[in-house]
């Protein structure tokens, strides 16, 4: 069964500055998919990035952006130039690729606040 | 396009009570998904159709849950009798075929 991993309950960064959240994964499959999504307090579950394992170049959205690590199975978010919409809780994801694996398993999630 | 619409967005229920929850998916999306999301257990999947029909239930936690999609823009999610500790946020969320899941904005359960 496939894991996922993020150490970080919670991180905090100032306005306009740089900050990365880590995830790693476990699974013994070659081809699948990884995301990030957010969750502000309106509870709301919103997609921020998506990775598909066999594209060597790392996705990126925006101000967002990961690093992909596919041998060390790591997947990390960057944000750039923080603004006070990103506080919200961040969740790893990960999906299998193949036929019928098609369920999503999440990470605990990291809870980042964005400091004035 | 609405996105996923979920409702209600808050339900306060007294234990034994039947709840429905309601989810309308983004439409053209073949695939539907319901989540529970908890303090302890975090974010699980329940049970997710693929056009209109159920493909994987394994995460439904016991009998007194059950899931219908009787087409292709309605799904519900049932409790009887609920219990104290189905007290979580449901989610449900689509996707087009083999894609990212879009998430509803989640309904708020709790169970007195």
């Amino acid at each position: 069964a496939q894991t996922v991993t993020q150490s970080q309950p919670e991180m905090s960064v100032q306005e306009a500055e740089t900050v990365t959240l880590s995830c790693t994964y476990d699974t013994s499959e070659n081809n699948y998919y990884l995301f990030w999504y957010k969750q502000p307090p309106s509870r709301q579950m919103i997609l921020v990035i998506r990775q598909e394992a066999y594209k060597q170049q790392n996705a990126t959205e925006n101000r967002f952006s990961v690093n992909f690590q596919k041998a060390a199975k790591s997947f990390s978010l960057k944000i750039s130039d923080s603004q006070l919409g990103d506080t919200a809780m961040y969740f790893c994801a990960f999906r299998n690729s193949g036929a019928g694996s098609y369920q999503l398993t999440f990470g605990k999630g990291t809870k980042l606040s964005v400091i004035p | 396009d609405a996105g996923v619409i979920q409702s209600p967005r808050h339900e306060v229920t007294e234990m034994g009570q039947e709840v429905t929850l309601r989810c309308k998916p983004i439409s053209g999306h073949d695939y539907l998904f319901w989540y529970r999301q908890t303090m302890m257990r975090g974010l699980e999947l329940l049970i997710y159709f693929n056009n209109n029909v159920p493909i994987d239930d394994s995460g439904m936690p016991e009998d007194r849950f059950s899931a219908k999609m009787p087409n292709a823009s309605f799904s519900t999610l049932k409790i009887q009798p609920s219990e104290p500790r189905d007290s979580a946020v449901y989610f449900c969320a689509s996707s087009p075929i083999a894609d990212t899941q879009y998430f509803g904005p989640g309904t708020r359960l709790t169970v007195l």
